[in-house]
């Protein structure tokens, strides 16, 4: 059975502060895509992370991907209280080709 | 124009009703997906239409009942549904080229909240 387990569940941190959130899935995959949803919203992708050693960043946020490890990083920079959201990860297995299997989410707070 | 819809909004039906949930984009995406997502809990893939046919379909209910018309358009036509299908419906589409692999991510849609009775 496919697992794409993500840590921590709920992130409650102060602005200003970093952190960082993991994503680890069970199967072999090329392709990890992160998406953000605010409450009652549908998502919205953040990145794109296509090979292995992939980085990219955007603002406060930056993402990465080890496919040897089976893990992806979404690493919070100075948190400001707009980045308040749910992120998931998503993988498509490689024999697969557009089945996307998203992560248990992580639901992050962010205090003034 | 980046911009999945959905129609309705919100819905509510008995469980003898017949309904249709209906998603449109206009961005040239071949693939569209069909999404179930229960409160704070992860979007779950339900169906996926690549080039206007059914590619994968997740051991759904046959109450639950896709159907691609053309390329802009996927909807989801419901029957006898029960209780525990109230959820968010998405819709999705992305980029999808025959004899390659996707990579382009996807495009949601602001979705569908069913509240069955």
């Amino acid at each position: 059975e496919l697992k794409v387990e993500q840590n921590p569940l709920f992130l409650s941190m102060q602005e200003g502060k970093n952190y960082t959130i993991y994503c680890n899935y069970s199967t072999t995959s090329d392709r990890l895509y992160w998406y953000r949803q605010d409450p009652g919203k549908s998502l919205e992708s953040l990145f794109v992370l296509l090979s292995n050693g992939a980085v990219k960043q955007e603002g406060r946020l930056m993402a990465s991907l080890d496919t040897k490890a089976r893990l992806s990083t979404l690493h919070i920079t100075a948190a400001v209280h707009d980045l308040s959201a749910t992120y998931f990860c998503a993988v498509v297995p490689e024999n697969t080709g557009n089945q996307f299997y998203f992560g248990t989410g992580t639901s992050l707070t962010v205090i003034p | 124009d980046t911009e999945v819809t959905q129609t309705p909004k919100h819905l509510v039906m008995g469980m003898t009703n017949k309904k249709s949930l209906k998603c449109e984009q206009h961005m040239g995406h071949r693939a569209m997906y069909w999404y179930k997502q229960k409160a704070k809990k992860p979007p779950e893939l339900m169906f996926v239409y690549s080039y206007e046919k059914l590619s994968i379909n997740e051991s759904v209910p046959s109450r639950f009942s896709p159907e691609c018309p053309n390329s802009s358009l996927l909807n989801l036509h419901l029957h006898a549904l029960q209780p525990e299908d109230s959820a968010l419906y998405l819709c999705a589409s992305s980029q999808d080229r025959i004899g390659f692999r996707v990579q382009e991510t996807q495009y949601f849609g602001p979705g569908t909240r069913l509240l069955v009775l």
